[in-house]
């Protein structure tokens, strides 16, 4: 069946543009992650929703970054104003149910602010 | 979420065995071990998991410590598609909702 897919796969932004990254997870997942991981690093949690509620977004680095999920499906990652920092691969996973089930991760949008 | 502490990297020759370790000294006894994998230019990808006993599946095998301070992935058969960084990660059965990955083990295999 259908993995995660995620959208566009590349971006490129000038610096203080706003980008929107998709993610549409798996049919019928509950739970959304979006995970952010830098050149050579291991993914970073940014925030987790359960169905359209975002429980978690303790890992989103400011107040520039916004997620939502607004039908519990499909989300979008918003970054407003970006910076050089912001460059990195964004990572979406979803996973059937809650807590300890296997998350599935989607391709990762590679973001590149110049 | 507890840490875990794993080699920079490994190498191995393609169709023998590879046991990956990893030090967990502060599991506590809600902690689930998950072991992801990520190849070059993808997702992380789920292997295994497991709490207490050792567990198999098609992909791997997971060797839990009696003591639950360590654990080792054995990947039986190693082929060039291995090739990856694996990362071992602790999950809280009640609370373990987020991935907090480290920075893995480079696994190369040579031909």
């Amino acid at each position: 069946g259908a993995g995660v897919s995620q959208s566009p796969r590349y971006k490129v932004a000038k610096r203080g543009q706003d980008v929107a990254l998709r993610c549409d997870p798996i049919s019928g997942h509950v739970s959304l992650f979006w995970y952010q991981q830098a050149l050579g690093q291991g993914p970073e949690f940014l925030t987790y929703f359960q169905n359209e509620a975002q429980l978690d977004k303790s890992g989103l680095p400011s107040d520039r970054f916004f997620a939502e999920r607004p039908e519990g499906s499909v989300s979008t990652l918003k970054i407003q104003r970006t910076q050089q920092e912001d460059s990195a691969v964004y990572l979406c996973a979803s996973s059937l149910r809650v807590r300890v089930d296997e998350q599935y991760f989607g391709p990762g949008t590679r973001l590149t602010v110049t | 979420d507890a840490k875990t502490t794993q080699p920079n990297s490994m190498e191995s020759n393609e169709e023998e065995p590879v046991h990956l370790p990893c030090n967990h000294s502060t599991i506590s006894g809600t902690d689930y071990i998950h072991w992801y994998r990520q190849l070059p230019s993808q997702g992380p990808e789920y292997v295994i998991h497991g709490l207490t006993s050792n567990v198999n599946n098609r992909m791997a095998s997971l060797a839990i410590a009696e003591d639950r301070k360590s654990s080792t992935l054995i990947l039986h058969r190693a082929t060039l598609r291995d090739a990856a960084v694996y990362y071992c990660i602790l999950r809280d059965v009640e609370y373990g909702n987020k991935l907090v990955f480290g920075a893995g083990t480079i696994l190369r295999v040579k031909s």
